[in-house]
């Protein structure tokens, strides 16, 4: 069966500080991948999605990024992070496009 | 307007209760999916459909693609239904990855 894994839990980081959110997924191959924000009391919002290895759709503009380096791992990364980047952040996986996705347990973060 | 909506937002119910919820939208979609995100954050697929009805257990999600307007049911409810329930839709047209969501209806059921 499928699994998708999101570290870490939970984080607190200071404004200006680097992120390196991890995601991967388990028992599935060139699955779509998917990261979203929830922000505190707001809808989840589509950051990015992937459709295969280094290619990459960002469907908001913002200081963040994501890479995909391996078939089943999605990164999201900032290089300073501003303190409306708090929230809730969760990864999520489809077999194809425009399919049922299945979401990770999410990052909560803090930025401070 | 936002495109998809969710009504009501808050939902309190005694345990044992027939509830409903409901989702309308106002673009043309391919598909539709419930989700339920726990208190804890986080969210779990219930349902995609794009026709009819399905029933999984005491949920059944319905959708009526003329009217826009899909709603999902719980038969029996129990307080560990007590969640956020978040309509998504696929839109014609719409980016590979882009679900349009609403924005949740929180359901808390008492014993």
């Amino acid at each position: 069966s499928q699994t998708i894994h999101q570290w870490p839990a939970t984080l607190v980081q200071p404004v200006g500080s680097p992120l390196s959110l991890e995601c991967t997924v388990e028992g599935t191959s060139n699955p779509n991948l998917y990261w979203y924000r929830q922000a505190a009391g707001r809808g989840l919002q589509l950051l990015f999605y992937s459709v295969g290895i280094g290619q990459i759709s960002s469907e908001v503009p913002q200081n963040l990024s994501a890479s995909r380096p391996q078939d089943r791992q999605f990164i999201l990364s900032s290089k300073k992070l501003l303190l409306s980047d708090s929230g809730f952040y969760l990864c999520a996986w489809s077999i194809i496009a425009r399919a049922e996705q299945y979401f990770g347990p999410g990052t909560r973060l803090t930025v401070t | 307007k936002n495109e998809v909506e969710q009504s009501p937002q808050n939902l309190t119910a005694q345990e044992g209760e027939f509830i409903t919820i409901n989702c309308s939208y106002s673009v043309g979609i391919s598909a539709l999916h419930w989700l339920q995100q726990h208190p804890g954050g986080g969210i779990v697929s219930l349902f995609m459909l794009s026709s009819g009805k399905k029933k999984h257990g005491r949920l059944i999600a319905t959708i009526n693609i003329q009217e826009k307007h899909s709603s999902l049911h719980i038969t029996a409810s129990h307080p560990r239904d007590s969640a956020v329930y978040i309509c998504a839709v696929y839109p014609y047209g719409g980016s590979q990855g882009n679900l349009i969501f609403g924005k949740g209806t929180k359901l808390s059921v008492k014993p």
